[in-house]
């Protein structure tokens, strides 16, 4: 069974400051990352994708990709109690496949 | 557009029932997903169909499962013989083949409770 890990918090940051979450994952035909916010007792909600290796940036959202390390981050800026979520880390399975394989969340937390 | 829609949102059922959930795709989108998700983990894929095509199922799927996608549209969720385990929140996604993307939008999914 191939592997997204991620750290289940809480991590806990300070409104305005930057929060970076991150993730590995251990297939390495794996081409397409995602991340996802789930509010409690809601569905997922898409945040950014990425395939490259290195940086895209989305508004306050920026995601990291590194595939020789097999590690993807994101940071959010700026910080808003809004943002208290969890976010799911998810990574399609192999190298065509398209279901995702997700991690199991880090709780974010943003006090005011 | 009005997003991926699934029915019902909350299912209560007794152990040993058979349940089915209806998932409506964003229009036009030829891909649709399942998953599961427990408490406090990710979800879990559990099929997928591409048009009326069943293309994919997870090995972990129970026979007790079924899904289908008549008509390349909505799809249904049946679990058959329910069980306690089986308690979970059941997501749908869809998404449009483009290329070599795929973006999978979730709805608001259909929360099961076996007693």
């Amino acid at each position: 069974q191939k592997e997204v890990e991620q750290n289940s918090g809480p991590l806990s940051v300070p409104e305005g400051a930057i929060a970076s979450l991150n993730c590995t994952y251990s297939d390495r035909g794996s081409q397409s990352f995602f991340w996802y916010r789930q509010y409690s007792g809601k569905s997922p909600e898409l945040i950014m994708f990425i395939y490259s290796n290195g940086d895209k940036e989305d508004g306050r959202f920026t995601a990291q990709l590194n595939k020789a390390s097999q590690y993807v981050s994101l940071l959010i800026r700026d910080s808003q109690p809004s943002d208290s979520a969890t976010y799911l880390c998810a990574v399609n399975m192999g190298n065509s496949g398209y279901a995702l394989n997700f991690g199991k969340g880090t709780s974010l937390l943003v006090t005011p | 557009d009005t997003g991926v829609s699934q029915n019902p949102r909350h299912k209560i059922t007794k152990r040993g029932q058979n349940v089915t959930f209806r998932c409506d795709p964003i229009s036009e989108h030829n891909r649709l997903y399942w998953y599961r998700q427990t408490l406090g983990q990710g979800p879990e894929f559990l099929t997928y169909f591409q048009n009326e095509a069943q293309l994919e199922k997870s090995r972990l799927l129970s026979d007790r499962f079924s899904a289908e996608r008549p008509k390349g549209s909505f799809s249904t969720l049946e679990i058959q013989r329910t069980e306690q385990g089986d308690s979970a929140m059941y997501l749908c996604a869809s998404s449009l083949a483009a290329h070599s993307t795929d973006t999978q939008y979730f709805g608001p999914g259909t929360r099961l409770t076996v007693l």
